[in-house]
């Protein structure tokens, strides 16, 4: 069965500082990972997906991932917070090679840029 | 591209009550998932239909039911409304099993 921790339900930064929300997942085959934002009052929306190709993923908004097989991590960075960068983080993961098509998402990480 | 459209986007029943709610996809996918959103809970999947069949369901009860027609629109349907049905109703398109699921804006339902 597949799960995902998100450690840290809110985070804070400074304008301009390093984000780094952490993500670890558990799969009994290997996964595809997502990460997704959430600004209030709005769906979902992709900043980027692993999918078994390139272990280093860049999404949009100057966002990026790096899948780590050893230690089950698929952490979201950000070298410079910017204030519109406040909003919730999701990790997500289906089962790869599976044909099931059902996200499993984590408990998700409210991202406070101060400015 | 349009992107995915659901309508209502707020509503409020009493308890006890029955609620449907609409998906439209994006134009050409054919994968349409649900989503429930609770701050208790999280996000937790409710089903996914495919070419109109039922491809893969969570844990829900049978209250929550689903169905997609030939033009890939999608409906969900809650029957005898619970308070705990409160919640941010969202539907994700995709174009295949493990693409990226595209989310619309969601359904926020109030059951007083």
């Amino acid at each position: 069965a597949q799960s995902v921790t998100q450690l840290g339900s809110h985070v804070s930064v400074s304008e301009g500082a390093l984000v780094l929300l952490r993500c670890n997942y558990s799969s009994s085959v290997p996964p595809y990972l997502f990460w997704y934002v959430q600004y209030p009052n709005q769906g979902l929306q992709l900043l980027l997906k692993y999918t078994s190709a390139a272990t280093l993923v860049k999404g949009i908004n100057g966002f990026e991932a790096e899948f780590k097989k050893s230690e089950t991590s698929f952490h979201l960075t950000k070298p410079s917070a910017h204030m519109s960068d406040a909003a919730e983080y999701f990790c997500a993961v289906i089962e790869g090679q599976t044909g099931a098509n059902n996200l499993f998402f984590g408990t998700g990480t409210r991202l406070t840029v101060i400015p | 591209k349009a992107g995915v459209t659901q309508t209502p986007r707020y509503l409020i029943k009493t308890r006890g009550q029955q609620v449907t709610l609409s998906c439209s996809p994006i134009s050409g996918h054919r994968s349409v998932s649900w989503y429930q959103q609770t701050p208790g809970q999280g996000l937790q999947f409710l089903f996914e239909y495919f070419s109109e069949t039922q491809r893969n369901k969570g844990n829900f009860p049978g209250r929550f039911s689903g169905r997609q027609f030939s033009n890939s629109r999608s409906e969900m349907n809650v029957s005898t409304l619970e308070l705990g049905d409160s919640a941010l109703y969202l539907c994700a398109s995709s174009l295949a099993v493990a693409n990226e699921q595209f989310f619309g804006p969601g359904t926020r339902l109030t059951v007083l």
